[in-house]
C-alpha cells in the first residue's frame, strides 16, 4: 500500500463551527506533514510529526490544531476559521524523521471552502 | 526572492513535443524532488536526485548541483501530460531538511 488518503474530500464550514481533517498512511512511514495550498500556489509548510511528536511549526494560527494519536494517522482540528483560511489541504509521509532526506508521498488534498 | 524558481511558468506545446521545465535554486541544497500535481489537487512525486539523471517511461529529469540547476523533460509528449509541474528543493535549516516549493510550471499538451 502505497498510499495517503485524506478525508473528507471536501468541507465547507461557518467561521463558528469546528472540523477535523484525517490522514492516514499504512506505508510505515514515520514523518508525516500538513500543507495548505491557496490557488496557483505552491504549498506551503504548517507542521511536521516525526515519530508522533511534533517537530515544526511553521508559526501557524492555533486555530489549527495538528495531533497524531498513532504513527498512521494525523488529525488537523479546525476552529474558528477565518475565511482567507479557504484552500487545500494536503498531508503528506516520509520514512524515517523529518530531518533527512525521504522522497514524500501526498495524499489527494481536502479543499476547505470556510464561509 | 523566492529561493527556488521555475521556468517558463506557463508552456503549452503541441502533441508529441519535447518538453524542458527548468528549475534553478540559490542556496546549497541536499536532493531537489519533481512533483505532479492534476487540477484535483492531488500531488504525486515523479523523481527525487541529488545528482546526475533518473528516467521514467517518457519522463527524464537531470541535476547540476554546481550550477544549481535542475530540468525535467517529457518526450513525446501528450495530452494526458497537462498539470502543474513543481519543483521542490530540500534545504537544510536549524530544524532539518525543509522541503521549499517552486512556483510551479502549468503545462498544457494540446492535440
Amino acid at each position: 500500500d502505497t498510499e495517503v488518503t485524506q478525508t473528507p474530500k471536501h468541507l465547507v464550514m461557518g467561521m463558528t463551527n469546528k472540523k477535523s481533517l484525517k490522514c492516514e498512511q499504512h506505508m510505515g512511514h514515520r514523518a508525516m506533514y500538513w500543507y495548505k495550498q491557496k490557488a496557483k500556489k505552491p504549498p506551503e509548510l504548517m507542521f511536521v510529526y516525526s515519530y508522533e511528536k511534533l517537530s515544526i511549526n511553521e508559526s501557524v494560527p492555533s486555530r489549527f490544531s495538528p495531533e497524531c494519536p498513532n504513527s498512521s494517522l494525523l488529525n488537523l482540528h479546525l476552529h474558528a476559521l477565518q475565511p482567507e483560511d479557504s484552500a487545500l489541504y494536503l498531508c503528506a509521509s516520509s520514512h524515517g524523521d523529518s530531518g533527512s532526506i525521504y522522497e514524500q508521498y501526498f495524499g489527494p488534498g481536502t479543499r476547505l471552502t470556510v464561509t | 526572492k523566492n529561493e527556488v524558481e521555475q521556468s517558463p511558468q506557463n508552456l503549452t506545446a503541441q502533441e508529441g513535443e519535447f518538453i524542458t521545465i527548468n528549475c534553478s535554486y540559490s542556496v546549497g541544497i541536499s536532493a531537489l524532488h519533481w512533483l505532479q500535481q492534476h487540477p484535483g489537487g492531488g500531488i504525486v512525486s515523479l523523481f527525487m536526485l541529488s545528482s546526475g539523471k533518473k528516467k521514467h517511461g517518457r519522463l527524464i529529469a537531470t541535476i547540476n548541483i554546481q550550477e544549481k540547476h535542475s530540468s525535467l523533460h517529457i518526450t513525446a509528449s501528450h495530452p494526458r501530460d497537462s498539470a502543474v509541474y513543481i519543483c521542490a528543493a530540500f534545504i537544510l535549516t536549524g530544524g532539518g531538511n525543509k522541503l521549499t516549493f517552486g512556483t510551479g510550471t502549468q503545462l498544457k499538451v494540446e492535440l
